[in-house]
C-alpha cells in the first residue's frame, strides 16, 4: 500500500530563516502524483503544488521550491526567507488508485511549522 | 460564494442526536470527498463520490451516512455517534482523476 512519511513533526524557526520540509513516499505505481498542502490555524487545507511522477524538474514559486527525486522517493519542500504567515501545518500527499476507478490521497501525518518574529 | 463551503463550522451534539453536515462546491468539479481529521490520526478518507456515484468505503462505521444529491452538494448524515468521532470533518472536490483536491474549511464536531 502507498505510504507517505513526514519524519519531522514540528519545526520552529525565526523569521527570514530557510526551512525544508521532508517527505518520503512509498508506492508500487509507475504513474502517480504528489501534492503539498498547507493547513493554517483556520483549518482549511490550501493546495500548494501537484507533481506527476514523470516530471522530476524542480519547481520554484516565489519563496517556495520543491525538490522531487524519484531515486530516493522524496518530494521535499523548501521555504526561503520564512515569514510569520508561513506558520501552519504542512501535509505531503500521494495519489492512490481507489475503488471504482476513482483515486484518493494518502496523506502524511503533517509537519507543524512555527515561524517566530 | 466561491470554492468549497461547509456548514456548520462548529457542531456539538449528544450521542443520541441526529445531525447533518453540508458541503457545497462552486468549482464545477465532478468528484467530492469526505475526510476525517483527528488529533490522533492523519487525514483519513471516508467517502468518495465520483460523477455522483458513491464509491464504497467499508472501513467507515454505518453511523456515518453520506448523500450526494447532485455534483455540487454533499452531505454527511450523523446518528448515534461516539465521543471518539469528535474531529474536524473536511469536504473536498476535484475535477477528473489525479487532479488536486480543493478543501472546504471543515466542520469541527464535538460529540458529548
Amino acid at each position: 500500500a502507498q505510504k507517505v512519511t513526514q519524519a519531522q513533526t514540528e519545526i520552529s524557526v525565526v523569521e527570514k530563516e530557510d526551512v525544508t520540509l521532508d517527505c518520503v513516499y512509498e508506492t508500487r505505481d509507475t504513474t502517480y502524483y504528489l501534492f503539498w498542502y498547507k493547513q493554517p490555524p483556520s483549518g482549511e487545507l490550501v493546495f500548494l503544488i501537484r507533481r506527476n511522477s514523470f516530471d522530476e524538474q524542480n519547481e520554484i514559486s516565489g519563496r517556495y521550491s520543491w525538490n522531487f527525486q524519484k531515486s530516493t522517493s522524496s518530494f521535499n519542500f523548501t521555504i526561503t526567507a520564512s515569514q510569520v504567515v508561513d506558520s501552519a501545518v504542512y501535509f505531503c500527499a500521494l495519489s492512490e488508485e481507489f475503488q471504482g476507478g476513482s483515486e484518493k490521497l494518502v496523506f502524511g501525518k503533517g509537519m507543524k511549522l512555527t515561524v517566530n518574529p | 460564494e466561491t470554492g468549497v463551503t461547509q456548514t456548520p463550522r462548529h457542531l456539538v451534539m449528544g450521542m443520541t442526536n441526529k445531525k447533518s453536515l453540508k458541503c457545497e462546491q462552486h468549482l464545477g468539479h465532478n468528484a467530492m470527498y469526505w475526510y476525517k481529521q483527528s488529533a490522533k490520526k492523519p487525514l483519513e478518507l471516508m467517502f468518495v463520490y465520483s460523477l455522483e456515484e458513491r464509491v464504497e468505503n467499508n472501513s467507515v462505521p454505518s453511523r456515518f451516512s453520506p448523500e450526494c444529491p447532485n455534483s455540487s452538494h454533499l452531505f454527511l448524515h450523523l446518528h448515534t455517534l461516539q465521543p471518539e468521532d469528535s474531529a474536524l470533518y473536511l469536504c473536498a472536490s476535484s475535477q477528473a482523476r489525479y487532479n488536486e483536491q480543493f478543501f472546504g474549511p471543515g466542520t469541527r464536531l464535538t460529540v458529548l
